[in-house]
């Protein structure tokens, strides 16, 4: 059975930093993409970022880009981001997924905060 | 806004059918498939439909996918209130390099 569970969400300041983990089992993490989605308290789903199952490519939303870094440790099957320069904007939950751009199977998802 | 749109809503009564479109643009839904997921509030995401009008293993056959050049599709015949739900559609944009998801629909049983 495929599970995945999220880690490291919370409460930050703007302007701070967190990092979300993902540990991955039941299947073979380093023979799948992974991505990141997120989703908004009352809003829909956003796609945030993939990575490719060797970690040789990455991409983000643009809203992102240049504040979170995706990344995975295929030795310890897990997924990270690593979120910067948070804004009240990036609240939300966070969901660690299998695949590249519409995922077969979800963590229950871990909640970020922004709030001063 | 989202890349991919929904209708943020549609209803129906007990035992009758319901379809959700959902219209995106030939860097998408046009040359990706399509996947469909159902989320009940306060739970994660759950795949219905994958490649197009894929079913995943215990998925009931009332729900069933199709798409037609840059839109797709998703039917839920059968309703149950049990089906009470929201319903997202998405794939991958190949001009933005990046994943899409429609702004989702809420589904009622009337």
């Amino acid at each position: 059975e495929v599970q995945l569970v999220e880690s490291g969400g919370g409460l930050v300041q703007p302007g701070g930093s967190l990092r979300l983990s993902c540990a991955a089992s039941g299947f073979v993490f380093n023979t799948y993409w992974m991505s990141w989605v997120r989703q908004a308290p009352g809003k829909g789903l956003e796609w945030v970022a993939n990575i490719k199952r060797d970690g040789s490519e990455k991409n983000y939303v643009d809203s992102v880009k240049g504040r979170f870094t995706i990344s995975r440790d295929n030795a310890r099957n897990s997924l990270y981001l690593q979120m910067n320069s948070l804004k009240a904007e990036d609240a939300a939950v966070y969901y660690c997924a299998r695949g590249l751009a519409a995922p077969d199977s979800w963590g229950l998802g871990t909640l970020v905060t922004v709030s001063s | 806004q989202s890349v991919l749109t929904q209708p943020p809503s549609v209803s129906a009564a007990p035992g009758q059918k319901v379809t959700i479109s959902c219209s995106g643009s030939s860097s998408n839904i046009g040359n990706k498939y399509v996947s469909w997921y159902q989320q009940f509030p306060g739970t994660a995401p759950k795949l219905l439909i994958y490649d197009n009008n894929k079913r995943p293993s215990g998925i009931p056959d009332r729900f069933s996918g199709s798409k037609s050049g840059t839109s797709a599709t998703l039917d839920i015949t059968g309703l149950q209130t049990g089906d009470e739900a929201d319903y997202y559609c998405g794939t991958w944009d190949t001009s933005l390099s990046a994943g899409v998801f429609g702004g989702g629909t809420k589904l009622t049983v009337l």
